[in-house]
């Protein structure tokens, strides 16, 4: 039980576009999700809070506008990178909190974005 | 100070070998702390979780020095599978918010 799967596995895209990330809670309702980011060598870092049903709360020095999070039902939350650029490309990990858990959290198995 | 700090290593150990990482956290308000194993290019996947009192789970032992604000992890008997980054872990900001992680201790046990 508790697994979380993320889509694409990877993808490489030119610089300029937009490109979509999927999170998805496959056997458990998730009511708070989270997107992290770790560039090589270094740790994750949180981006973002994503709530079902309420806007997003973004880390300190996280753009908003660039990173956007829609998490629409309780098994699917989405990260968009919009107008992607070289500085973007990165391992995006998303986690999911089962909706009476207070501490565990569950990861996808990330998506690796490369810029070009 | 960063949040929480580990030595990223590498540590080559024989197979077979007993070795212990450690991370220091610097918020002393933080409230649950876990160690987590990534292997290369994968998500991490948790380990333990870390109880003041210390836990074992086989040949991993874990533990907590609130008064230090220090986490450990014996690895006892080490297997080849044992090789991967492990990272420490701590909720800083109470249940309702993500996790912060150490950059990780990479491990490498040879044969």
């Amino acid at each position: 039980g508790a697994v979380v799967s993320q889509h694409p596995s990877w993808v490489i895209c030119k610089s300029g576009t937009s490109v979509k990330i999927e999170c998805r809670s496959l056997d458990f309702q998730a009511t708070t999700m989270f997107w992290y980011r770790q560039f090589p060598k270094q740790s994750l870092m949180l981006m973002a809070t994503s709530n079902e049903g309420s806007k997003a709360t973004y880390e300190q020095g996280v753009e908003k506008d660039k990173f956007l999070i829609n998490h629409a039902s309780l098994t699917l939350s989405t990260l968009t990178v919009t107008s992607a650029h070289p500085e973007d490309s990165s391992f995006y990990i998303c986690s999911a909190r089962p909706g009476l858990a207070l501490y565990e959290q569950y990861f996808g198995p990330g998506t690796r974005l490369t810029v070009t | 100070r960063k949040e929480v700090e580990q030595d990223p290593g590498p540590f080559n150990v024989p197979e077979g070998a007993t070795v212990a990482f450690n991370c220091t956290y610097s918020n002393s308000a933080s409230q649950s702390f876990f160690w987590y194993r990534q292997d290369c290019r994968k998500e991490p996947k948790l380990l333990m979780s870390v109880y003041s009192s210390g836990n074992e789970d086989g040949r991993f032992t874990a533990q907590l020095n609130r008064a230090s604000q220090y986490i450990s992890l014996l690895i006892r008997d080490s297997k080849l599978s044992d090789s991967a980054t492990y990272l420490c872990v701590v909720n800083t900001r109470g249940g309702a918010d993500g996790l912060t992680f150490g950059k990780g201790t990479h491990l490498i046990i040879q044969p």
